[in-house]
């Protein structure tokens, strides 16, 4: 089955500058991979997603790039805002003999006024 | 309605009570996913319905636990004889259906205690 690793656990930036987050996932099948914000307290919301056939996604100040061959996927957030302070989830969606999605352990960002 | 609705919202409950929570997925979405998601983790995967069928319910941990769809849209997770070790935040999601690439909504989630 799927198995989806998440670094860094916990990451502190400066307003202004930019994030990184790194997924990777290990069964080659998989093919959407979405990630999501969690705010404290609150349901988790999809901030980007990326289909398999594509290597890189943008919308305003958010991007993912996915590469297959090595099987890892990034979230990219720049000129990061203290309303950006959240937790952050990648996921794998599988797609051999199932649709599960596998969820990574989570990113705390803390954007640093 | 608007959006995914849970209830109850809260829920406490004694060692070795039964207990069921309920999901409203967002209408006409024919996929609903029940997740497990423990402080400072991820959302766990537990089981989904495409329709009213489980499609997958390998990520349910024992024969403890047990969800229906009979009608196709609400679903319920039914947890017998609990254990501290249930309580956590159980997350529901839909979307359209399972093998499109599209957006799956969460609820707000029930969070279980267990005394």
């Amino acid at each position: 089955g799927e198995n989806v690793e998440q670094h860094p656990s916990t990451l502190s930036v400066q307003e202004g500058d930019s994030a990184v987050i790194k997924c990777t996932y290990s069964d080659s099948a998989s093919n959407y991979f979405p990630w999501y914000k969690q705010e404290l307290g609150k349901r988790p919301q999809l901030i980007i997603d990326i289909r398999s056939n594509v290597g890189e996604k943008k919308d305003q100040r958010i991007a993912v790039t996915l590469n297959k061959t090595a099987k890892h996927f990034s979230l990219h957030i720049t000129e990061t805002q203290p309303e950006d302070s959240a937790v952050y989830f990648c996921a794998a969606r599988e797609a051999s003999g199932t649709y599960k999605y596998i969820f990574g352990t989570g990113t705390r960002l803390k954007v640093l006024a | 309605g608007a959006g995914v609705s849970q209830t109850p919202s809260n829920k406490v409950t004694e060692k070795g009570k039964y207990v069921e929570l309920r999901c409203d997925p967002i209408s006409g979405h024919t996929a609903l996913y029940w997740y497990r998601q423990s402080l400072g983790q991820g959302p766990e995967f537990l089981i989904y319905f495409q329709g009213t069928g489980a499609a997958d319910d390998s990520g349910l941990p024992n024969d403890r636990f047990f969800a229906v769809r009979p009608e196709g849209s609400v679903s319920t997770l039914k947890i017998q004889r609990t254990e501290r070790g249930d309580s956590a935040v159980y997350l529901c999601a839909s979307s359209l259906m399972a093998s499109s690439q599209g957006e799956q909504f969460f609820g707000p989630g029930t969070r279980l205690t267990v005394l």
